[in-house]
């Protein structure tokens, strides 16, 4: 079975402060992928960042990083200079041949 | 980049009728499409993975009479709700992966649809 787990409900972080989200999963699968998901109150679901499990740096786009601890099967978000803009739902996911979501955390920044 | 359109945003129906909502690959081709059902404040529930030319597949304890599942071409997949009643009143996503993508690059989500049954 393949399970995703965010154990953080809530999250808020002052504006241009660091925040980060946790995110740890479970799989019997050697090849998958992982990423992380915004979803503003518009419901759109928006890829912020992707990692393949095979690969070993830490995936980052622009002011978004991941901390990928594999072995510990661990999957952290990391924001920097937060903005207003990234009030969100952010959720986990696993991939291998559908989608697990995690139960999401929500993110409050703070101006 | 890859785009789902996915139509109507929202729709409002009497109990007892039926409601399509489309989901369409703009610049691709999705030879598999889910669909996701989401509460308030709560994560994506995968229904049913819809396969092109071929039966859906639904999740344990999704009623595959109510929830038809169409998906004619490369780049359309339909949802029926058919018999509508309040407690399917839902915001209802789809999402596709282009055929060559590959999953390392995600999956491209429609922006839901949310279902009033009245």
């Amino acid at each position: 079975a393949q399970t995703v787990t965010q154990s953080q409900p809530e999250m808020s972080v002052q504006e241009a402060e660091t925040v980060t989200l946790s995110c740890t999963y479970d799989t019997s699968e050697s090849d998958y992928y992982l990423f992380w998901y915004k979803q503003p109150p518009s419901r759109q679901m928006i890829l912020v960042i992707r990692q393949e499990a095979y690969k070993q740096q830490n995936a980052t786009e622009n002011r978004f990083s991941v901390n990928f601890q594999k072995a510990a099967k661990s999957f952290s978000l990391k924001i920097s200079d937060s903005q207003l803009g990234d009030a969100a739902m952010y959720f986990c996911a696993l991939v291998g041949n559908q989608f697990y979501f995690g139960t999401g955390t929500s993110l409050t920044v703070i101006p | 980049g890859a785009v789902v359109s996915q139509h109507p945003s929202w729709v409002i129906c009497k109990s007892g009728t039926s409601v399509k909502i489309e989901c369409r690959s703009l610049d691709f081709q999705a030879t598999t499409m889910f669909w996701y059902r989401q509460f308030p404040k709560q994560s994506l529930m995968l229904m049913a993975t819809s396969n092109e030319g071929s039966k859906a597949t639904y999740e344990q304890g999704v009623e595959k009479d109510k929830f038809l599942i169409n998906h004619a071409s490369l780049t359309l997949s339909t949802l029926t709700v058919t018999s509508a009643h309040p407690e399917d009143s839902s915001f209802y996503i789809c999402s596709a992966r282009d055929l060559d993508g590959g999953p390392a690059y995600g999956y491209t989500f429609g922006s839901g649809t949310r279902l009033t049954v009245v």
